[in-house]
């Protein structure tokens, strides 16, 4: 029973434009979710996060959203850069005594010049 | 000088046999992790110590066993090793307040044949 969902495997996007990456999660637990991004034959690495207090976080092109009700958040990159090219994992965590992060499947983004 | 450092970065191996991934990292923090990236994308957490005590310990097999000499390294021994342990297992570290952002290492792809 995968609790964080990303639907969409892979996104390409033509360069200086906006890209929107999805993510759907289950458990109305979560308070705090993020993105990491990574690079082939690398670790993830942390991107921008939100707690379940607001809505959207901004960090320069980056941009999150956060739905609760739906259950969905969103990164958006505008505008989008060849160097953005990455797959893009969507992670969650509950607050509690065994704090752990449950990740999504990524999705990778092809940022065409 | 890299943050979070795992070795090897390759590992192929037959079935049966026991093997070790070593982890290391420099940035002081004082909780440790592996992850299981598995054939679907997913990243799973497997274990997790803090101050060199087991605090997550996920549903893995026993033949599974992390151990952690110091606050600093947390290797993973793998008995008897089976064709589905093939995946990529990372490492990641991460200060025990701040569970949510994670240094990851750069991981290690096993093969099992």
């Amino acid at each position: 029973d995968q609790q964080v969902k990303q639907n969409s495997p892979s996104l390409s996007v033509q360069e200086g434009r906006i890209s929107i990456l999805n993510c759907d999660y289950t458990n109305s637990m979560f308070d705090y979710f993020l993105w990491y991004k990574k690079y082939p034959a690398e670790g993830p690495t942390f991107l921008i996060s939100i707690s379940s207090i607001k809505d959207k976080n901004e960090d320069g092109r980056f941009t999150v959203f956060l739905n609760k009700s739906a259950k969905h958040l969103s990164l958006h990159i505008v505008p989008s850069q060849p160097g953005d090219s990455a797959v893009y994992f969507c992670a969650a965590l509950k607050s509690g005594s065994a704090r752990q992060l449950t990740f999504g499947s990524g999705t990778q983004l092809t940022v065409l010049p | 000088d890299t943050a979070v450092s795992q070795t090897p970065k390759y590992l192929v191996t037959q079935m049966g046999n026991d093997k070790s991934i070593k982890c290391e990292q420099n940035l002081g923090h004082d909780t440790m992790y592996w992850y299981k990236q598995d054939s679907k994308k997913f990243l799973k957490i497997m274990f997790s110590y803090n101050n060199k005590e087991l605090i997550i310990n996920e549903t893995v097999p026993n033949r599974f066993s992390p151990k952690s000499p110091d606050k600093a390294h947390l290797n993973l021994h793998i008995n008897s090793l089976e064709l589905g342990d093939s995946a990529v297992y990372f490492c990641a570290s991460s200060h025990h307040d701040r569970a949510e952002k994670l240094f990851f290492g750069s991981g290690t792809q096993l093969s099992v044949l």
